[in-house]
């Protein structure tokens, strides 16, 4: 079993649909990074949470730390939300990735 | 904000040569760099932890002496793919991470990626 799994894999919406990616993981952990990753493969960080919730733009990211599960949510979402994103939690040093969730969003 | 910059972006290489990857924290000292691989459709690896000033730490299966890592100074860490073969055509990541400013604290920052293709 994978330290660090997300679902759904792929994810096909309409434009404006609310869009949920979730993260779970096994171990214990310092941050959990939510990335975004183009076709390009440029890697956008978009958030880095060790507790709560965290807003910017259309995009929240929430962690429970007890339940050791986080989700990323898109509002509203747009075609140029299309990207893969992947969870990744920091330990003492090292990141962990998930296999990504590749959104597709069309018009 | 922080940015980690990556160079080139893509590289063509012919099978056989050395080309080097460089990676440079534009706002922050990195004390800790990270380099990853990705094969298509495929979550990233990490290959090797670099700490300003020391060895760098290679994970498992990592050949040491293909992938040559220098982290020489707080914002510039180098991968040298030497003797590089078509197998070695791949996405490569780099990330660092801040130690000595408050506000960039523990946080990792990834570079954009490099393509390597080796013909």
């Amino acid at each position: 079993k994978n330290e660090v799994e997300q679902s759904p894999q792929n994810l096909t919406a309409q434009e404006g649909e609310f869009i949920t990616i979730n993260c779970s993981y096994s171990v214990g952990i310092s941050a959990l990074h939510w990335l975004q990753q183009h076709p390009g493969g440029g890697i956008v960080s978009l958030f880095m949470l060790s507790s709560g919730k965290k807003k910017h733009g259309r995009l929240i990211a929430t962690i429970n730390i007890q339940e050791k599960h986080s989700s990323l949510h898109i509002t509203a979402s747009h075609p140029r939300d299309s990207a893969v994103y992947i969870c990744a939690v920091q330990g003492a040093q090292k990141l962990v990735f998930g296999q990504g969730t590749r959104l597709t969003i069309n018009p | 904000g922080a940015v980690v910059s990556q160079h080139p972006s893509r590289v063509i290489c012919k099978s056989g040569t050395s080309v080097k990857i460089e990676c440079r924290s534009l706002d922050f000292q990195a004390t800790t760099m990270f380099w990853y691989r990705q094969f298509p459709k495929q979550s990233l690896m990490l290959m090797a932890t670099s700490n300003e000033g020391s060895k760098a730490t290679y994970e498992q299966g990592v050949e040491k002496d293909k992938f040559l890592i220098n982290h020489a100074s707080l914002t510039l860490s180098t991968l040298t793919v030497t003797s590089a073969h078509p197998e070695d055509s791949s996405f490569y990541i780099c990330s660092a991470r801040g130690g000595q400013e408050v506000s960039f604290g523990n946080t990792i920052y990834f570079g954009e990626g490099s393509w390597l293709t080796v013909v």
